[in-house]
């Protein structure tokens, strides 16, 4: 089955720790984003590739990085310089930017 | 500046009865449109898509939504709920001249009761 994986499920981090989340995609999709989600509110864009090698900066980057090394994969790292890391983390693809989003189920990262 | 607005945070809804959801966007052309529905814990699942053409759209789960240009709408609705309808369902919009950037309403929580 084509899909979108995010893995852990659940990931607890202490203060001041770099921490990686895994996002995997076998949809052949070019375009791939992250996004944060927090109670009451919507998806908020961190991340976003258009294509292998190539990554820009959303509207919440700070704190964050991301890499693009391979088609189907595009691992988000959560850096102790991000303030308020605790929320829920999604993954989507698309075959090209602007296209239908698919998502991923999701990390949700605690710090402790 | 574009927005995405979803009015009401919350809705209870009776199984068996209709239910329709709000979603207002601001935004100069015509973007493309997206209905989303997200159980607790989990992803979000697309449930429609409007891009051109017939304004109304049929989606999964007997869910529809209709675009009012003139209104800058995209309403979901369904008929008769069903307790498996109980969800987070968000509005999206894909900003067309800005490279397909989706920008997310806040939400619509819906509980079913008895």
């Amino acid at each position: 089955d084509g899909g979108i994986t995010q893995s852990p499920k659940y990931l607890f981090r202490k203060e001041g720790q770099n921490v990686t989340l895994s996002c995997e995609q076998n949809l052949n999709h070019d375009a791939m984003y992250w996004y944060r989600q927090d109670p009451g509110q919507g998806l908020r864009l961190i991340y976003y590739s258009q294509i292998v090698n190539d990554f820009q900066k959303g509207d919440i980057a700070e704190g964050y990085s991301v890499s693009r090394e391979k088609k189907e994969s595009f691992p988000l790292t959560v850096t102790s310089a991000q303030k308020n890391p605790t929320a829920f983390y999604l993954c989507a693809s698309s075959i090209e930017q602007g296209d239908t989003q698919y998502f991923g189920p999701g990390t949700r990262l605690t710090v402790l | 500046a574009q927005s995405v607005t979803q009015p009401d945070i919350h809705i209870t809804v009776s199984e068996g009865a209709s239910l329709e959801l709000r979603c207002n966007y601001s935004y100069g052309a015509t973007p493309y449109l997206f209905w989303y529905v997200q159980s607790p814990g989990q992803g979000l699942q697309l449930l429609l898509k409007y891009f051109s053409g017939d304004t109304l759209v049929q989606g999964i789960k007997g869910f529809e939504a209709e675009f009012k240009r003139s209104q800058s709408s995209f309403n979901l609705r369904k008929p008769s709920v069903h307790w498996s309808d109980a969800a987070e369902y968000f509005c999206a919009v894909a900003l067309t001249d800005s490279w397909g950037k989706f920008q997310f309403g806040a939400g619509t929580q819906v509980v079913v009761t008895p």
